[in-house]
């Protein structure tokens, strides 16, 4: 089955604990994405990667970071959370950045962090 | 993503009746605009998408309209079932990047 998935889906954590969630996608997509969503603001894109080893920063990226090492993973990093980090995480990938290329989603990972 | 004077946060359908969501988005060089409906619990899904050069675009119960002039987005979605209660969020997409509207919680009444 052709899917996003990501883990873990839950995760309580203290700040300044370093914390990885991790992305994996088995549709052998060439884009993939990180987003978190917050109330009344939809979602914003925190890093993409439009292939291996090839990332750039989306519309709030600080306090993140990702690595694309392999075509089907794209794990985000959070190096010392703090509580304003407290949101839900999505991952996406799709086959290409050019046209409307469907992204697919992810289940999600709610992080809290204290 | 949406704009105050344009968006409307919830929508209460009746059943059967056709919903209309609306969306202005903002930079005039995104070249495609997609829009997602996410239930309760899970991932946005990809519903339908309009490249910039068109002005409509129907799919299966649903249609997008995309007007340029006004940079106004909107999805159709005729005989609105309860499987179609969700958020749905539209999205612009600028070279690699895509924004997203804070979304239109639609509520469909039996």
């Amino acid at each position: 089955e052709a899917q996003v998935t990501q883990n873990p889906r839950y995760l309580i954590t203290v700040t300044g604990k370093k914390l990885t969630v991790t992305c994996s996608q088995n549709m052998n997509h060439e884009y993939m994405s990180w987003y978190r969503q917050d109330p009344g603001l939809g979602l914003r894109q925190i890093y993409y990667s439009m292939n291996v080893e090839v990332t750039d920063k989306g519309d709030v990226p600080e306090g993140y970071k990702v690595s694309r090492k392999e075509k089907r993973n794209f794990p985000l990093i959070l190096e010392s959370p703090s509580p304003n980090q407290t949101s839900l995480y999505f991952c996406a990938s799709s086959s290409g950045t050019s046209g409307g290329a469907e992204q697919y989603f992810g289940p999600g990972t709610r992080l809290t962090v204290t | 993503g949406e704009s105050v004077g344009l968006h409307l946060p919830t929508l209460s359908v009746q059943e059967g009746d056709n919903s209309i969501i609306n969306c202005a988005y903002s930079n005039s060089a995104s070249d495609y605009f997609i829009w997602y409906k996410q239930e309760s619990g899970k991932g946005p899904q990809f519903i339908i998408d309009i490249r910039s050069n068109m002005d409509k675009r129907q799919g299966q119960r649903v249609t997008v309209l995309l007007n340029k002039t006004v940079k106004h987005l909107s999805l159709q979605i005729a005989a609105t079932q309860p499987g179609d209660s969700a958020v749905y969020f539209c999205a612009e997409k600028n070279d690699y990047k895509l924004s997203f509207g804070a979304g239109t919680t639609v509520t469909v009444r039996a």
